[in-house]
């Protein structure tokens, strides 16, 4: 089985700052890896995500992850944040032979004006 | 394109009663995965369904279970509702169901008293 750790709760960050939130998985098999948003009652959006290939993924609203496989790890970054990031993330794997996705227990992220 | 839609969106039961909450899929997609999130935690796999035929099923009692039709939407049912089943259910649907994308709905938020 897989499993994802998401190592901060909450990350307060000043608006226009960089941010990284981290995310390390374990899992015996290769393995897909996804970050997702979740802003208040609201079902999940797809940030981005690693399936093969280059191990740095840009993906929307200026978001990028870069996937290490000797540190387990697909952090996520941001170069300058915006009120508008203040959300939930998710980071999820899944094994590429399989269909299940297991989630972390999510990152709360407060943009400081 | 019309995304996943959940219907319905609140619903409050008791304890001991039975809900059905319904899922459809983006057009074209043949997978559904079922997900709770419990407040404050990640969304916990629940069911896969492709081709109306199950494939997977997390770590949930028998008191849950679902089905798929023909036209790839999907049910949900959760008997004996206890106080620890009130969450956010999640729907998320895919192409194929393996290494693919999971495209999430908005949710039902279920609420047990």
């Amino acid at each position: 089985a897989q499993s994802v750790t998401q190592l901060d709760s909450q990350v307060p960050v000043f608006e226009e700052a960089p941010v990284e939130l981290r995310c390390n998985y374990s899992s015996s098999v290769s393995v897909y890896l996804f970050w997702y948003v979740q802003y208040p009652n609201q079902g999940l959006q797809l940030l981005l995500k690693y399936l093969s290939g280059s191990t740095l993924v840009k993906g929307i609203n200026g978001f990028e992850a870069e996937f290490n496989k000797s540190q387990t790890s697909f952090h996520l970054r941001k170069p300058s944040v915006h009120i508008s990031d203040t959300a939930e993330y998710f980071c999820a794997v899944s094994a590429n032979t399989g269909n299940q996705f297991y989630f972390g227990t999510g990152t709360s992220l407060t943009v400081i004006p | 394109d019309a995304g996943v839609t959940q219907s319905p969106t609140h619903l409050i039961k008791t304890r001991g009663q039975h809900v059905t909450l319904r899922c459809s899929p983006i057009s074209g997609h043949k997978s559904v995965s079922w997900y709770q999130q419990v407040l404050g935690q990640g969304p916990q796999f629940i069911f896969q369904y492709y081709e109306k035929e199950e494939r997977g099923r997390g770590n949930f009692p028998d008191r849950f279970s679902a089905r798929q039709f023909p036209n790839y939407s999907s049910e949900l049912n959760v008997n004996a509702l206890l106080l620890g089943d009130s969450a956010l259910y999640l729907c998320a649907s895919s192409w194929a169901g393996r290494e693919d994308t999971q495209y999430f709905g908005p949710g039902t938020r279920l609420t047990v008293l």
